[in-house]
This record gives C-alpha cells, sequence and structure tokens, in this order.
C-alpha cells in the first residue's frame, strides 16, 4: 500500500539558515509523482514543488529544492536563507500514476518555525 | 488568474442539520477533487470528478456524503445529517490534464465545525 511519512512533527530553525523537511513514502508503482504543499495559518494549502519518479533531476523552485533519492525512497525539501514567512505547516505528498485522476495522499505534516 | 474558491469559509451547524459547501475549481480545470483535513493531520481524499463524472467516491467516510459537479464546473459537497466527527476543514482541488505534473491546486477550505 502507498505511504508517506514525516517524521518531523516540529522544527525550529534561525532566520537565514537553509532547512531541510523529511519526507520517505513506500509505493510498489514505477509510476509516481511527489508533492510539497505549505499550508500557513490561514489554512491554504499552496503548491511549493513537484517531483517525478522518472525526473533524472531534482526538482527546484526559487528557494526550494526537492533531494529526491530513489533507492531509498526519499524526497526531502530543502529551503534555502529560510525567512519568517516560511513559517508554517508543511506536506509531502504522493500521487502514484501520472493521470490527473489519481488521488493524493498526505503526510501527517511537519511544523516549521522560523526564529527571527 | 482567480485561484479556486470555497464558500463558506466557516460553517457552524447543529449536530443533525445537512450542509452544502461550494467550491469553484480554476476556469478550464476538468478535474476536481475533495479532502478533508482534521485538526492537526494531512488531508485525507474524499472523492474524484473529472468534468462531471464522478469517477472515484472510495473516499467518502459514510452515505451521508454526497457530491455533484452536474455541469462540469462548480462542485458542491453535501454532508447530511452532520455529526460532530464531520468537524473538520474541507478542501477542495483542482487540477488540469496539460499542467506539468499535473499539480492539484487547493482553495482555502471550508471549516466545519459541528456542535
Amino acid at each position: 500500500a502507498q505511504k508517506i511519512t514525516q517524521t518531523q512533527p516540529g522544527m525550529f530553525v534561525q532566520e537565514k539558515e537553509a532547512v531541510t523537511l523529511d519526507c520517505t513514502y513506500d509505493t510498489s508503482d514505477p509510476s509516481y509523482g511527489l508533492f510539497w504543499y505549505k499550508q500557513p495559518s490561514s489554512g491554504e494549502m499552496i503548491f511549493l514543488i513537484y517531483q517525478g519518479s522518472y525526473d533524472q533531476q531534482n526538482a527546484t523552485e526559487g528557494r526550494y529544492s526537492l533531494n529526491f533519492q530513489k533507492a531509498r525512497k526519499s524526497a526531502n525539501l530543502v529551503i534555502s536563507a529560510s525567512q519568517l514567512g516560511d513559517s508554517a505547516m508543511y506536506f509531502c505528498a504522493m500521487r502514484w500514476g501520472y493521470s490527473s485522476a489519481s488521488k493524493i495522499i498526505f503526510g501527517s505534516g511537519t511544523r516549521l518555525s522560523i526564529r527571527p | 488568474g482567480a485561484g479556486v474558491s470555497q464558500s463558506p469559509r466557516y460553517k457552524v451547524a447543529k449536530r443533525g442539520q445537512d450542509v452544502a459547501l461550494r467550491c469553484d475549481p480554476i476556469s478550464g480545470h476538468v478535474s476536481l477533487f475533495w479532502y478533508q483535513q482534521a485538526l492537526g493531520q494531512g488531508p485525507e481524499f474524499l472523492t474524484y470528478f473529472q468534468n462531471e463524472a464522478q469517477l472515484d467516491k472510495s473516499g467518502l467516510p459514510s452515505d451521508r456524503f454526497f457530491a455533484e459537479r452536474p455541469e462540469g464546473s462548480v462542485s458542491t459537497l453535501k454532508i447530511q445529517r452532520t455529526q460532530q466527527e464531520d468537524s473538520a476543514v474541507y478542501l477542495c482541488a483542482s487540477s488540469s490534464t496539460s499542467s506539468s505534473g499535473d499539480t492539484q491546486y487547493f482553495g482555502p477550505g471550508t471549516r466545519l465545525t459541528v456542535l
């Protein structure tokens, strides 16, 4: 069965430091997609970054990068030069298959707090 | 352009009441999803539409939950005879088959509180 695991319930990081949020996944399907979403206190889920299982290079979007290690089934999110506005819940998620018809399963989330 | 919108943002219902939650997807998005997010947890899948067809409703927790998308655009999630355990944030997401990675874009959610 497909599963997403986030082992860090909460993290505190000093402003301007880099931070890595852990995510491991489990699936037997060779085709899948991995996502990271940010959920601030306002409640909206904000898409950050996407990695396809066949993508050769790690995905990057501005200050966000995804450290994709397929053999280890991990998809850690790296945020460089953290900012106070990065304080939020972060969810790792997976969709198996490439079709937009596939539902997403989410991990339990990591609450990131940035200290000034 | 406009993102996914949901209404109402907050809903308080007495136990036993029926509620209807609305989702307006991004224009042109054919896929629409509903998720339920309990406090302190990640969202969980409820149901999926492709245009007006409901292709997957495996996540609906009981027959009190019903969703529709009659014209392939706006969707309504209806909960009949609400119970306290229905209290959660209900998130709607839409995606386009042509978008890179078929990313699902979420609305702000409706926070339902059942007293």
